[in-house]
């Protein structure tokens, strides 16, 4: 079945850096453009970047544009994002999605999200 | 704030319907973008509810359903059960921002 696994979440300081990793499998992963979204504690859904089916087209929410950088490895079936500069407010649940088609369209399916804690 | 506005909050008896409103602009919603419909419950990841404004992807109970005019779309959920107790969302493109939108999210409590 089609499956998305997030990892890379951790607890680190303002300033720092992490890289967050999506593991797909159960479709042709090089076949789709893919998103990250994310989640602050008990609040709504921001879509933080997306990346196209070979990687030459990238895009980013302009809360992380310069900070962060979006990335992927078909022959490894994976989805990475960069996380530079982190701050308090990028405090929240990361979850990798595919989307459908190349166009604005919709998410689906979602990863069940890795946790990323930006605190001193 | 997000760029489409949905309430925060909607109720219903077991049984009944409840709609949950999701407002954009002329640059998101009213641009004729397409309105889609997720569903997160507790502690879970978001789930595609609802499509390109009014389909259903295979598995989702036609007691949801959608529908888009103008800058706005609705979800209507009929015959409430409590397992639809959860959080639902709202997401299109604006093309001033070139990124997909949410709304804030709308809980809804089954009574």
């Amino acid at each position: 079945q089609v499956q998305l696994v997030e990892s890379g979440g951790d607890l680190v300081k303002p300033g720092g850096s992490l890289r967050l990793s999506c593991a797909a499998s159960g479709f042709t992963f090089s076949d789709y453009y893919m998103s990250w979204i994310r989640q602050a504690p008990g609040k709504g859904l921001e879509w933080v970047s997306y990346i196209s089916s070979r990687g030459s087209t990238k895009y980013y929410a302009d809360s992380v544009k310069g900070r962060f950088t979006i990335s992927r490895d078909n022959a490894k079936n994976s989805l990475y994002l960069q996380m530079n500069s982190l701050r308090a407010e990028d405090t929240a649940v990361y979850y990798c999605a595919r989307h459908y088609g190349s166009g604005p369209n919709w998410f689906d399916p979602w990863g069940q999200g890795t946790l990323v804690t930006v605190s001193s | 704030q997000s760029v489409l506005t949905q309430p925060p909050s909607v109720s219903g008896a077991p049984g009944q319907r409840v709609t949950i409103s999701c407002t954009g602009s002329r640059s998101s919603i009213g641009a004729g973008y397409d309105v889609h419909w997720y569903q997160q419950l507790p502690g879970t990841a978001p789930k595609l509810l609802i499509y390109g404004n009014s389909n259903r992807p295979s598995g989702v109970p036609d007691r949801f359903s959608g529908s888009k005019s103008g800058t706005s779309a609705s979800l209507a959920i009929s015959g409430l059960q409590a397992e639809d107790e959860a959080d639902y969302y709202c997401q299109s493109y604006d093309s001033s921002l070139s990124a997909s939108v949410f709304g804030g999210g709308t809980k809804l409590t089954v009574l």
